[in-house]
């Protein structure tokens, strides 16, 4: 069963905190994304990356950061947790070429940021 | 910019046909898709439509493609109490294989009792 899978279900973290959220895919795909979902704006997508070490911005990277040191793993980094970063975290991946697949996502990272 | 709608709330009785519709704006979307998203849950591939294509029919599921108004819906027969989640619909734009997706606001599926 192919998986995305995202470190934290639900994390609390304090205001000016530095935090990593982890996401893995065993699917060796070569896209990975982070989407923010708030209720009543959607799916907004934060970073992606087409490649170990390729990031790419994407609507809102404002206050965030990624690392794509390995194929399979691709990290949020918030350098300074602020209370309007709350929200609920979404990683996906897909693979180059096989469109009809669309995007795998994980289950979620609902970050409270306090 | 790319841009793709979906009215937010739909409520149906438990048997009743729904019909969840989203209108898109890149005509050179390669696919079109839609996701299930239950709660606390992430989002799951439910059913694509290839941009050729003028209908889809998977069980329970019909999607509907007319590419002429961009229009996409998705009919889902005998709704069940399960069907309850947020369905997204999603456009690939760009080359196929770049595969940026649009994806809608979402519309909040309720299933009365």
């Amino acid at each position: 069963d192919v998986k995305v899978t995202q470190s934290s279900r639900y994390l609390v973290k304090r205001t000016g905190e530095k935090v990593f959220l982890e996401c893995v895919q065993d699917m060796d795909h070569e896209n990975m994304f982070w989407y923010r979902q708030d209720p009543g704006l959607g799916l907004r997508l934060i970073y992606f990356s087409y490649d170990v070490k390729m990031k790419e911005k994407g609507d809102i990277p404002e206050g965030y950061s990624v690392s794509r040191e390995k194929k399979e793993r691709f990290s949020l980094i918030l350098e300074s947790a602020s209370t309007n970063q709350t929200s609920m975290y979404l990683c996906a991946s897909s693979s180059t070429g096989v469109a009809n697949y669309g995007y795998t996502f994980g289950s979620g990272t609902r970050l409270t940021v306090v | 910019g790319e841009d793709v709608e979906q009215s937010l709330f739909l409520s149906v009785r438990e048997g009743d046909s729904s019909v969840i519709n989203c209108t898109y704006t890149d005509s050179s979307s390669t696919y079109l898709y839609w996701y299930k998203q239950e709660p606390g849950a992430g989002l799951q591939l439910l059913t694509y439509i290839f941009s050729n294509m003028d209908m889809k029919q998977d069980q329970r599921l019909t999607v509907l493609l007319n590419k002429k108004d961009k229009h996409l819906s998705l009919r889902i027969a005998d709704t069940q109490t399960g069907d309850s989640a947020i369905y997204f619909c999603a456009e690939s734009i760009g080359p196929v294989g770049g595969q940026n997706f649009v994806f809608g606001p979402g519309t909040r599926l309720s299933v009365l009792p």
